[in-house]
């Protein structure tokens, strides 16, 4: 079974720029997270996704956003790239979002802001 | 004061040793993780507990509800354990399914 995968593996960009990041769950998950790691900081929740809709969101300005389509791969859009969006961004996908599920999560995106 | 709180922050141990990693939240949750993040950034989902005590291989998870509280244990510990812990809580269903991270344990052990 392959487990979460997320692409690209790095991304460079500049101020101002826009990122895309690309996430696929394990087949029959039908829930996506974003999380964000920033150097020296905690995992902090973005974003979560379910069944195509935004479930809830983490406490992060609105120029973060992203959404799920229907095989429930999901896209994370940063717009108007500031320095400190520099970090590692993991996805993780689980069975059902409300339910006790685990969450599997994949090996993340690591995004430069030069 | 975080909503979860990990001690050590760092943690050396020689091989053979046996390892515990606190953790303590304040808020109710419906389950609590421990995870393993490796240099590379991976993360793999080793434990999720909402009572009681679990076992896989050398690794131990504990969970006291009442007292807000967990444990991980690694016995006989070995080189390829050296990764970051971390301890993630899961708030009731009124937040959904986000979960809330500790600043995670650094763990060296060295042969």
């Amino acid at each position: 079974e392959a487990g979460v995968t997320q692409s690209p593996t790095h991304l460079i960009k500049t101020r101002g720029q826009q990122a895309t990041l690309r996430c696929s769950p394990i087949s029959g998950h039908t829930s996506v997270y974003w999380y964000q790691q920033a150097l020296g900081l905690g995992l902090q929740f973005l974003l979560w996704y379910d069944e195509g809709e935004e479930r809830n969101r983490g406490n992060f300005p609105p120029r973060f956003s992203g959404r799920q389509f229907p095989n429930y791969s999901s896209e994370l859009n940063v717009n108007a790239l500031e320095l400190e969006d520099s970090a590692l961004y993991l996805c993780a996908s689980s069975i059902q979002g409300y339910s006790n599920q685990p969450q599997h999560f994949g090996d993340g995106t690591r995004l430069s802001i030069l | 004061k975080n909503e979860v709180e990990q001690s050590p922050q760092n943690l050396t141990a020689q091989e053979g040793e046996f390892i515990t990693i606190n953790c303590s939240y304040s808020v109710g949750i419906s389950a609590l993780h421990w995870l393993q993040q490796h240099p590379g950034g991976g993360i793999v989902s080793l434990f999720m507990l909402s009572s009681g005590k679990k076992k896989h291989g050398r690794l131990i998870a504990t969970i006291n509800i009442q007292e807000k509280h967990s444990s991980l244990h690694i016995t006989a510990s070995h080189p390829r354990d050296s990764a970051v812990y971390i301890c993630a809580v899961r708030e009731g269903e009124t937040s959904g399914s986000r979960l809330t991270f500790g600043e995670g344990t650094q763990l060296t052990v060295n042969p």
